[in-house]
């Protein structure tokens, strides 16, 4: 598994819907697929999803995640102010017994 | 409530160590694997190490390998990084998570508010 990749940024409008990419996970059928996590500026990360849409308690339903072939796409409906924030996609790759982060996506809500 | 608290950081001349530290409180420590993780001015998160529950699992981002060492204490619910050798690309917040599972392969889902280190 090489490194995850993800756009630099996505910019879209209140209410509406984004949709963020990371490739480069792996297509095996047992893999997990990525992690989301939101990270506001000065404040550490928070997860948003893990193992193929499992969501934390106190997330919204609002973020979503899903996987098809070697892209895990999280999605984000109803864009609210807060949503501005960076998100990372994350994976074990047990090829190399390491943590994988893509480089993440700055989400700007217009 | 679940709690981390990285302290240690600073700055330190190029070459020289640093040791950091997580206090771990509102769970059961000696339970959870445990991570550090990095982020760069103005830059994105890297993954730097992972500890399994009971200490008898490390792995190291190829970055550190080497030079940096994980530990934990589970007797006083704190872990650490011991810091060799530092670079000045070593610059970066280092935050102490907690991995949901006791191997360290899961997703770290309490994190800490992190600890400053400069190099220079």
């Amino acid at each position: 598994q090489a490194g995850l990749t993800q756009p630099p940024s996505v910019s879209k409008g209140l209410r509406q819907t984004a949709t963020l990419t990371c490739t480069g996970i792996s297509s095996d059928d047992d893999d997990e697929g990525a992690a989301w996590l939101q990270q506001h500026q000065g404040n550490p990360p928070k997860v948003l999803s893990y193992r193929n849409n499992n969501r934390p308690s106190g997330i919204s339903e609002r973020f979503s995640a899903s996987r098809s072939g070697n892209t895990s796409s999280l999605t984000i409906t109803g864009l609210q102010p807060e949503d501005e924030a960076d998100y990372y996609c994350a994976t074990w790759d047990s090829s190399l017994s390491a943590w994988v982060f893509g480089g993440g996506t700055k989400l700007t809500v217009l | 409530q679940m709690q981390l608290v990285e302290s240690g950081g600073g700055v330190v001349q190029p070459g020289r160590s640093l040791r950091l530290s997580c206090g771990a409180s509102g769970f059961t420590f000696s339970s959870y694997a445990m991570h550090w993780v990095r982020q760069a001015p103005g830059k994105g998160l890297e993954w730097v190490a992972v500890m399994s529950h009971d200490g008898n699992k490390e792995y190291y981002g190829d970055s550190v390998k080497g030079r940096f060492t994980i530990s934990r204490d589970n007797s006083k619910n704190t872990l650490f990084l011991q810091m060799n050798s530092l670079r000045a690309e070593d610059t970066a917040v280092y935050y102490c998570a907690r991995d949901r599972s006791r191997g360290g392969n899961y997703i770290m889902d309490v994190w800490g508010q992190g600890t400053t280190v400069t190099v220079s």
